[in-house]
């Protein structure tokens, strides 16, 4: 079993539709957990990352992570045609020295 | 952009061979990682330096090396090269060891092992 586990879709939606993207994790020490988008043929970008457990909100993206549950969501808002990518979670420990263990990714397709 | 440069952008080479891929991190940026994306594994992290020294290892194979010089450009040497070595390779960077969790990445490197 992998440590993170991410759905890779794909994923369709409508232009202007919620979007929810999950992952879930094994690793109980985990304490950032982290966004990336991704393009095709492009480096990952980081979205947005969060500390331990809580709510992000960055525009029209909100992180969540539930550390009880060990589960980590991102919300798109009014998702829009320019969202179409591949969204990686990534997690990491804490002080430094850490590797990102990545999901494998969910594709998304917002269509118009 | 990122603020992360590498080149080149795309290698094709034989198996067997040798190559060397290059990482500039943004500009005041310390540490320096390297990954691997490949359709079956996904993105795995290799290594990483800080400050010109390793500070943590993945799963990185033997045939493989990498380096941080006193510019703090990061280079990653592969030999003996397989066809399963084919895959995207990224290099990250962050401003400080502590902040593995704020890591900017490069455009990549394509390498194609025929």
């Amino acid at each position: 079993q992998k440590e993170v586990e991410q759905d890779p879709g794909p994923l369709s939606v409508p232009e202007g539709a919620i979007v929810s993207l999950n992952c879930t994790y094994s690793n109980s020490a985990f304490q950032y957990f982290m966004w990336y988008r991704q393009y095709s043929r492009k480096g990952p970008e980081l979205l947005m990352y969060t500390y331990s457990s809580g709510n992000k909100e960055d525009g029209r993206f909100t992180a969540q992570v539930d550390k009880s549950s060990k589960y980590i969501s991102l919300f798109i808002r009014d998702s829009q045609p320019s969202d179409s990518a591949t969204y990686l979670c990534a997690m990491t420990l804490t002080g430094g020295g850490n590797k990102l263990t990545f999901g494998t990714g969910t594709q998304l397709k917002v269509e118009l | 952009d990122s603020g992360v440069t590498q080149t080149p952008k795309h290698l094709i080479t034989a198996t067997g061979q040798r190559v060397t891929l290059r990482c500039s991190p943004r500009s005041g940026d310390l540490s320096v990682y390297w990954y691997q994306q490949s359709l079956d594994q996904g993105l795995q992290f290799l290594i990483q330096y800080y400050n010109g020294e390793e500070r943590a290892k993945g799963n990185i194979l033997e045939r493989f090396s990498a380096q941080q010089f006193p510019d703090l450009h990061s280079e990653l040497n592969l030999s003996s090269l397989e066809l399963g070595d084919s895959a995207l390779y990224f290099c990250a960077s962050s401003a400080t060891s502590g902040r593995d969790h704020e890591q900017y990445f490069g455009p990549g490197t394509r390498l194609t092992v025929t």
